[in-house]
Formats: C-alpha cells, sequence, structure tokens
C-alpha cells in the first residue's frame, strides 16, 4: 500500500465552483500534514500546512481526520489560476516528507 | 534570498555518459534532499543530508551519488546515464519549525533526458 493516496482526478470545474478533494495516508504515526502546488513543469510550491483539525487560508480549507487517517483541500470560488495539481504531503515525524502523486485540478471559464 | 537554486535547467545525455547537478541554498537550511519525478508520479526520494558532511540514501539511489562539504550546496552526481534515469530532478532544503515539521522549499528542478 501507497503511504499516501490521491485521486488522481481530473477535477475539471468552472469559475466560481467549489471543488473539494482528499488524500489517504498509511501511517498512523504521521505528526503534520502539507498542501503542495504544483503547476505544470514547475516545482511544488507549499500552499498550507495542516497541523490539527484543519485550517482555512483565504479560499483553501484544509481538514485532517487522524481517526480516518486522511486530509482534503477545498478551494472555494475557483479562479482560473487555480489550476494545477495538489500534492498531499505527509511528514512522520522526522525529517522527510512523502508525497502523494497528486490530483489536477482544471479550472474553465 | 534566492532560495534554492539549480543549475542546468535541461539537459540531454547519452547512455554511459556522467554528470553533475549542482544546488545550492540560502536560506542557511541543514536538511537538504534530491528528488526524481517521472510524470504521473509521486517525488522519490534520492538521497538526502541533515547537514555539511552528512549523506543518507533515500528510496531510489542506485546510480547516483551526493556530497555534502558546505551547508549551502548539495550536487548530485549521476555515474554511467542511462535511460531510466530521464526524469525531473528536484532539490529541496528544509528546517525544524517550531512546531517540529519539515517544510520543504524547492528548487525549479532540472529536466534530463538519457538518449
Amino acid at each position: 500500500r501507497k503511504e499516501v493516496e490521491q485521486d488522481p482526478g481530473p477535477f475539471n470545474v468552472p469559475e466560481g465552483a467549489t471543488v473539494a478533494f482528499n488524500c489517504t495516508y498509511s501511517n498512523s504515526a504521521s505528526q503534520s500534514f502539507f498542501w503542495y502546488r504544483q503547476d505544470c513543469r514547475k516545482e511544488p510550491k507549499l500552499l498550507m500546512s495542516v497541523y490539527s483539525s484543519g485550517n482555512e487560508d483565504g479560499r483553501f480549507t484544509a481538514q485532517l481526520n487522524r481517526a480516518s487517517q486522511y486530509i482534503s483541500l477545498l478551494i472555494r470560488d475557483s479562479k482560473l489560476s487555480d489550476s494545477a495539481t495538489y500534492l498531499c504531503v505527509v511528514n512522520r515525524g522526522d525529517y522527510k516528507l512523502s508525497f502523494g502523486a497528486g490530483t489536477t485540478v482544471t479550472v474553465r471559464a | 534570498n534566492a532560495g534554492v537554486t539549480q543549475t542546468p535547467k535541461f539537459r540531454i545525455l547519452k547512455i554511459g555518459q556522467s554528470m553533475t547537478l549542482q544546488c545550492a541554498q540560502d536560506m542557511n537550511h541543514n536538511y537538504m534532499y534530491w528528488y526524481r519525478q517521472d510524470p504521473g508520479m509521486g517525488l522519490k526520494l534520492i538521497y538526502y543530508s541533515v547537514g555539511a558532511g552528512i549523506t543518507d540514501k533515500g528510496e531510489v539511489p542506485n546510480g547516483y551519488n551526493v556530497s555534502r562539504s558546505t551547508t549551502e550546496d548539495f550536487p548530485l552526481r549521476l555515474e554511467l546515464a542511462a535511460p531510466s534515469q530521464t526524469s525531473v530532478y528536484f532539490c529541496a532544503s528544509s528546517y525544524s519549525t517550531l512546531r517540529g515539521s519539515y517544510e520543504q522549499y524547492f528548487g525549479p528542478g532540472t529536466r534530463l533526458t538519457v538518449t
């Protein structure tokens, strides 16, 4: 079983829509969690960290469910510029991260 | 701050050639990492370093070598390039936050093709 699993999508949504997707992780000892954004042919960039039950940053909301071992990301009022691949990333408590393969989101005009 | 820089951006190698991918960071981060990313796949850890003079293998180290003589630099060496090493290579650095997590910051990547 992969350490971090994501629905690859793609999620095709119109501008202004809400889109949400999940990620599951296998190691119950995982300590901290992140969402990274990766644009086509670019490096991953940190979108937000998820430390406790969840947090919000503008139009982005991340939720963590430790009991079921999943993390979700919700994007409200989608913009064209939100089109990207979103990587779910898990830290087991050491200095190494485990990356999911990513969920592709395409926002259309 | 330039952050994490990588050179070259693109490279085409012939089978059996060698090359060094350069990575540097100016954030004084102790931890540095090399990943490869194949199409549609997640990032796979090749090598990592917890400080100058200390390196260790990740998930996919075969065919690669690293060194860390300074905090800033973490070059990746490919010996005897093979087509299976065609990939995008990302270097990253991190530090331990107050919460004890290790947010990583990435360089722009090197696209390598081996033919």
